[in-house]
C-alpha cells in the first residue's frame, strides 16, 4: 500500500523567508509524485511531476526536488499569494486503482 | 474556460436518502475520478473512469455508485446516505490518465449528512 506523510503539517513565515516543505513517501515501486496547491474553498491545482530520483523541477518561486524517499518543495523569498496547502501525491507499480495516494498536505502561511 | 464543474456547491441530507453529485468536464478528457476530503486526512479516490462506458472502483467505493455514458459527465450517486459519508467532494479530470497529464479539479461539493 502506498503512503504519504508531509511535514510540517502548518509552516508559518516571513514575506520573503526561504524554507522546504518534506514528502516523504513508502511505494512498491514510483511511478509518479506529484505537487499541487489548494487555495480554501477550492480544488487542488496542478504544480509539478517528478519521475525519477534526481529530477527537479521549478515555477517561479517554487522548486521541487526528488530522491528515492522524499521530494521537498522549496520556496524562495516567498510572497503573501503563496499562502496555500501543499498537497503531495505518489502513484506507485503495485497495481490496483489508477489514481493517487495523497498526503494530508502542509498548510503555508506568508505573513507580509 | 469552464474546467470541470461540480453541482451543487453545498448539500444537506438526512440518513437514508440518496442524491447524485454532478459532475461535467469541457477539455474532452478521457480519464475522470471523484476523491473525498475528510479533516486530517488527504484525499481518497473513490471511483474512477478511462473512458466513456469504463468505471472502477477506488480506494473507498463502498455506499457509492457512478457511470459513464458520455466523456463528458461523470456522477456520483449515494444510494442510501450516513453520516460517515459527510466529507468535501472532488471531481478530477486529465487528458488520458494520472501519471503523464495533471489532474483538472472541480471546486467541490461540501455534503452533510444529519
Amino acid at each position: 500500500e502506498d503512503q504519504v506523510t508531509q511535514s510540517p503539517e502548518a509552516l508559518r513565515l516571513q514575506e520573503g523567508e526561504s524554507s522546504s516543505l518534506n514528502c516523504s513517501y513508502t511505494v512498491s515501486g514510483l511511478r509518479g509524485l506529484f505537487w499541487y496547491r489548494q487555495d480554501p474553498g477550492k480544488g487542488p491545482e496542478f504544480l509539478f511531476t517528478l519521475y525519477s530520483a534526481g529530477e527537479e523541477k521549478e515555477k517561479e518561486r517554487l522548486k521541487a526536488t526528488l530522491t528515492k524517499k522524499e521530494s521537498f518543495l522549496h520556496i524562495t523569498a516567498p510572497k503573501p499569494e503563496d499562502s496555500a496547502t501543499y498537497l503531495c501525491a505518489v502513484q506507485g507499480t503495485g497495481g490496483g486503482a489508477d489514481g493517487l495516494t495523497f498526503g494530508k498536505g502542509t498548510h503555508l502561511i506568508i505573513q507580509p | 474556460n469552464a474546467g470541470v464543474t461540480q453541482t451543487p456547491k453545498f448539500q444537506v441530507l438526512k440518513t437514508g436518502q440518496s442524491m447524485t453529485l454532478q459532475c461535467a468536464q469541457d477539455m474532452n478528457h478521457e480519464y475522470m475520478s471523484w476523491y473525498r476530503q475528510d479533516p486530517g486526512m488527504g484525499l481518497r479516490l473513490i471511483h474512477y473512469s478511462v473512458g466513456a462506458g469504463i468505471t472502477d472502483q477506488g480506494e473507498v467505493p463502498n455506499g457509492y455508485n457512478v457511470s459513464r455514458s458520455t466523456t463528458e459527465d461523470f456522477p456520483l450517486r449515494l444510494l442510501s446516505a450516513a453520516p460517515s459519508q459527510t466529507s468535501v467532494y472532488f471531481c478530477a479530470s486529465s487528458s488520458t490518465g494520472v501519471l503523464h497529464s495533471p489532474l483538472h479539479f472541480g471546486n467541490g461539493t461540501r455534503l452533510t449528512v444529519t
